[in-house]
């Protein structure tokens, strides 16, 4: 039982461009909402977050929204830089002592 | 800081062998967890530590072992390795409960059991 689906494995955008990453998620108790970005051979590393209370938080290039009544949020990098090609997790926690919830994750290229 | 830190990198195993992944942070984060990542899937929590002597079970410690003797320290035991445990090894930390805050990862440790 899949709770947190990230639907798109793959995703390429061309330099520049606006990258648009999905997480859909099936629990209403979640109440909190991570991406994390992860490099080949590297461990996954915290990108930004949102709150139940909010529908966006901006952090530089990164925003993420997110839709309560769809049980939808996304991660919207703009301009896309070549660096950021990465794999993008959404991840997601209940009210309470409760253990993060992990997507499967999205492999985002961007060509220069 | 070294941050977390996480050894082997890689590692071969036999079916019916036994070994220990190291993990050790320098942040002085009271917790601590294991995830493994399969192909094509999501971080799974495998065991976690809310301080030194004090663990519980994640969604998946079948075939797992951890103990936390010191606030740095996190090994997790293997026993009995089979393939199905083939994947990569995933320790973190975080200072506050790591379900609003953000957890720190290791670098990996990725396992094959044949």
């Amino acid at each position: 039982d899949q709770q947190v689906k990230q639907n798109s494995p793959s995703l390429s955008v061309q330099e520049g461009r606006i990258s648009i990453l999905n997480c859909d998620y099936t629990n209403s108790m979640f109440d909190y909402f991570l991406w994390y970005k992860k490099y080949p051979a590297e461990g996954p590393t915290f990108l930004i977050s949102i709150s139940s209370i909010k529908d966006k938080n901006e952090d530089g290039r990164f925003t993420v929204f997110l839709n309560k009544s769809a049980k939808h949020l996304s991660l919207h990098i703009v301009p896309s830089q070549p660096g950021d090609s990465a794999v993008y997790f959404c991840a997601a926690s209940a009210v309470g002592p409760n253990k993060l919830v992990f997507g499967a994750g999205t492999i985002l290229r961007v060509k220069s | 800081n070294a941050g977390v830190t996480q050894t082997p990198k890689f590692r071969i195993l036999k079916i019916g062998q036994s070994m220990t992944l190291q993990c050790a942070q320098d942040m002085n984060h009271n917790y601590m967890y294991w995830y493994r990542q399969d192909p094509g899937m999501g971080l799974k929590l495998i065991y976690y530590s809310v301080g030194a002597g004090i663990t519980d079970k994640g969604e998946v410690p079948n075939g797992y072992n951890v103990s936390r003797s010191t606030t740095e320290d996190f090994p997790l035991r293997l026993e009995l390795a089979a393939p199905s445990q083939t994947s990569v090894y995933f320790c973190a930390s975080s200072y506050l409960w790591g379900g609003t805050d953000t957890q720190y990862f290791g670098p990996g440790t990725r396992l094959t059991v044949l």
